[in-house]
């Protein structure tokens, strides 16, 4: 079946340190592949998405890139900011059934940022 | 931007009783909501899907007569849980869409069944 998995968190880091959170897939077919995040006491929010192989999603200096041959889409930022404090959600979502939407997530990571 | 509100946010209930959650798209008609359930430090787990006017479609494993939902218009669904347990306790999160368009996550429920 469909599967995510990410890194294991907490992750701390200083403001304006490099960021990385692994994420790998397994799916059937060529699903889309989405990072969300979740600030303190908010829903989850759409960070960016890519819906076919090398695409590149990009959203408020975050990046991920979609790769089949490793079936990864690792999110990273070049330098974090303190209100980037969130847990952040990959996922997937498999092709479009009929329009049905089927969301997978992994469990989260917790992203601290100090100042 | 799309809007979804849930409530309550957060809810304490004795065990036997039954609690009802609340989805709501405030700025937009949503034929389509999905409500989903976290346990601690794992993922968001699809517990049913529902569309206006017709009857939920369960996950598998996910029991219709514990969990009832109804989606009685386009812009609000309900979650009941009936009869909850302390394992009932849980993250409840609801998120709406209107066709193709992504959805649109609520800012979850926390019930916890004493």
């Amino acid at each position: 079946g469909n599967s995510v998995t990410q890194m294991e968190g907490p992750v701390t880091l200083s403001e304006e340190a490099f960021l990385t959170i692994n994420c790998t897939y397994t799916a059937t077919g060529y699903p889309s592949l989405f990072w969300y995040v979740q600030y303190p006491g908010e829903g989850l929010q759409l960070l960016l998405k890519a819906t076919k192989a090398d695409d590149k999603g990009s959203n408020k200096g975050f990046e991920a890139t979609y790769r089949k041959e490793t079936t990864s889409f690792h999110l990273e930022k070049g330098s974090v900011q303190v209100s980037d404090s969130a847990v952040y959600f990959c996922a997937l979502n498999k092709a479009w059934e009929g329009g049905s939407e089927k969301l997978v997530f992994g469990k989260g990571t917790k992203l601290t940022v100090n100042p | 931007g799309a809007v979804v509100s849930q409530h309550p946010s957060w809810v304490i209930c004795k065990s036997g009783t039954s609690v009802k959650i609340e989805c709501r798209s405030l700025d937009f008609q949503a034929t389509t909501m999905f409500w989903y359930r976290q346990f601690p430090k794992q993922s968001l787990m699809l517990m049913a899907t529902s569309n206006e006017g017709s009857k939920a479609t369960y996950e598998q494993g996910v029991e219709k007569d514990k969990f009832l939902i109804n989606h009685a218009s386009l812009t609000l669904s309900t979650l009941t849980v009936t009869s909850a347990h302390p394992e009932d306790s849980s993250f409840y999160i609801c998120s709406a869409k209107r066709g193709q368009a992504l959805s649109t996550f609520g800012s979850g429920t926390r019930l916890t069944v004493v």
